[in-house]
């Protein structure tokens, strides 16, 4: 079975501290995402990556940032943390077509003060 | 652009109830369409998948038909679980698309 792992499930941070979320995935998978959950809103993607250094940005991409410096690990980078980031996040893994299912790890409820 | 619309919820059943979730989507092209669901405490798993028009998705006893015609792609059990209380999602993703795109979700509680 694929595994996304997810570094942490529960943190709390201060306004305008620089928060890093880590993602890590076992099945070789070329593509890796982030999203943000949150009540009303369903999932709204903030990146993706294709590949090793390639990144595209998604819907929601401000005030976040990303890194991907080998294929198993997809860091999102918050380069300085506000209240209105508060959210669950959730990182996922795919093969590289669009039509493959992607993989989710159980998320980060990231809360910031 | 592309888009995903379900239902509201919360939806509240009783054991046993027949149960259906709908989702219609608009989309350029021919998508793949995807129900996922997430368990409280949870990521989300995919439940069921169907790529072209008219195939049938099938999971744990969860159905959904591709129809082309009304573009929709409406989740169905015959008779739900208190196990099943989850949130469900219902996603498309095109050839010409790497990401997925998200309903808002449907929660469902099952009560015994």
């Amino acid at each position: 079975d694929v595994k996304v792992t997810q570094s942490s499930r529960y943190l709390v941070k201060r306004t305008g501290e620089k928060v890093f979320l880590e993602c890590v995935q076992d099945m070789d998978h070329e593509n890796m995402f982030w999203y943000r959950q949150d009540p009303g809103l369903g999932l709204r993607l903030i990146y993706f990556s294709y590949d090793v250094k390639m990144k595209e940005k998604g819907d929601i991409p401000e005030g976040y940032s990303v890194s991907r410096e080998k294929k198993e690990r997809f860091s999102l980078i918050l380069e300085s943390a506000s209240t209105n980031q508060t959210s669950m996040y959730l990182c996922a893994s795919s093969l590289p077509r669009g039509v493959q299912p992607q993989h989710f790890g159980d998320g980060t409820r990231l809360s910031i003060l | 652009g592309d888009s995903v619309t379900q239902m509201e919820g919360p939806v509240t059943l009783s054991e046993e109830a027949f149960l259906t979730i709908n989702c219609t989507y608009t989309a350029t092209g021919y998508p793949s369409l995807f129900w996922y669901v997430q368990y409280p405490g949870e990521g989300l798993q995919l439940l069921l998948k169907a790529t072209k028009a008219d195939d049938k998705g099938s999971n744990k006893g969860f159905e959904a038909t591709y129809r082309k015609e009304t573009t929709s792609f409406h989740l169905e059990k015959g008779s739900v679980q208190v196990s099943d209380s989850a949130v469900y999602f219902c996603a498309l993703s095109t050839l010409g698309g790497t990401a997925l795109i998200f309903g808002k979700g449907t929660t469902l509680s099952v009560s015994s």
